[in-house]
């Protein structure tokens, strides 16, 4: 245990479906963090959050829709995706020195 | 803008060899290092980091990194290779501007021979 808590742990949707990943930290930490991490690729950053708002989205495609409702949560919501949308999804929080990750949850889309 | 660059995407070492994973950064700034590792379908697990002080960083199960400013390097060693090493490993540097956001290698996969 990590002290960033994801679930599910693994999730298998299909393309009409709509689902939500949970992330939940309770370091005291303000920022948090989705990361996307598929095979053979580097870890691409999503969406940053910091005291609740979000302050980057890296072009990230709609069908993936952040909420933050407070420091200690972080929602993926999920709908219409795609099989190469089939990836782990690591949810991180930090503070200045560093940062803590979650155990992340490996989606396929079928 | 911060950078990293890890050389090789995979390493092959003996059992009780020497690993050294490679990272070099590029960085305007002095600059905050990790290297993180990640065993088969978990997360991300901390190492050690770089931020200021002694260059020489000691982290968990044996390894350790140096600082070199002058090389732009902070590669990651352990004087003997356990099996339960094998994993993916990663350089990163923290972002300096506003957004704070962490920058990784694209990884190296560790693997020990028996």
């Amino acid at each position: 245990e990590t002290g960033v808590t994801q679930t599910p742990r693994h999730l298998v949707m299909g393309m009409t479906n709509k689902k939500s990943l949970k992330c939940e930290q309770h370091l005291g930490h303000n920022a948090m963090y989705w990361y996307k991490q598929s095979a053979k690729k580097p870890l691409e950053l999503m969406f940053v959050y910091n005291f609740k708002e979000q302050t980057e989205n890296n072009s990230v495609p709609s069908r993936f829709s952040p909420e933050c409702p407070n420091s200690s949560h972080l929602f993926l919501h999920l709908h219409t995706l795609q099989p190469e949308d089939s990836a782990l999804y690591l949810c991180a929080s930090s503070e200045q020195n560093g940062y803590t990750f979650g155990s992340g949850t490996r989606l396929t889309v079928v | 803008a911060q950078s990293v660059t890890q050389l090789g995407s995979h390493v092959s070492v003996s059992e009780g060899a020497l690993v050294l994973l490679r990272c070099n950064y590029s960085s305007s700034v002095p600059p905050y290092l990790f290297w993180y590792v990640q065993y088969p379908n978990q997360g991300l697990q901390l190492l050690l980091k770089y931020t200021t002080g002694a260059t020489l960083v000691k982290g968990i199960n044996g390894f350790e990194a140096e600082f070199k400013k002058s090389e732009t390097s902070f590669h990651l060693t352990k004087p003997s290779a356990h099996m339960s090493d094998a994993a993916e490993y990663f350089c990163a540097v923290i972002s300096m501007d506003s957004s704070y956001k962490l920058i990784f290698g694209s990884g190296t996969r560790l693997l020990v021979r028996p």
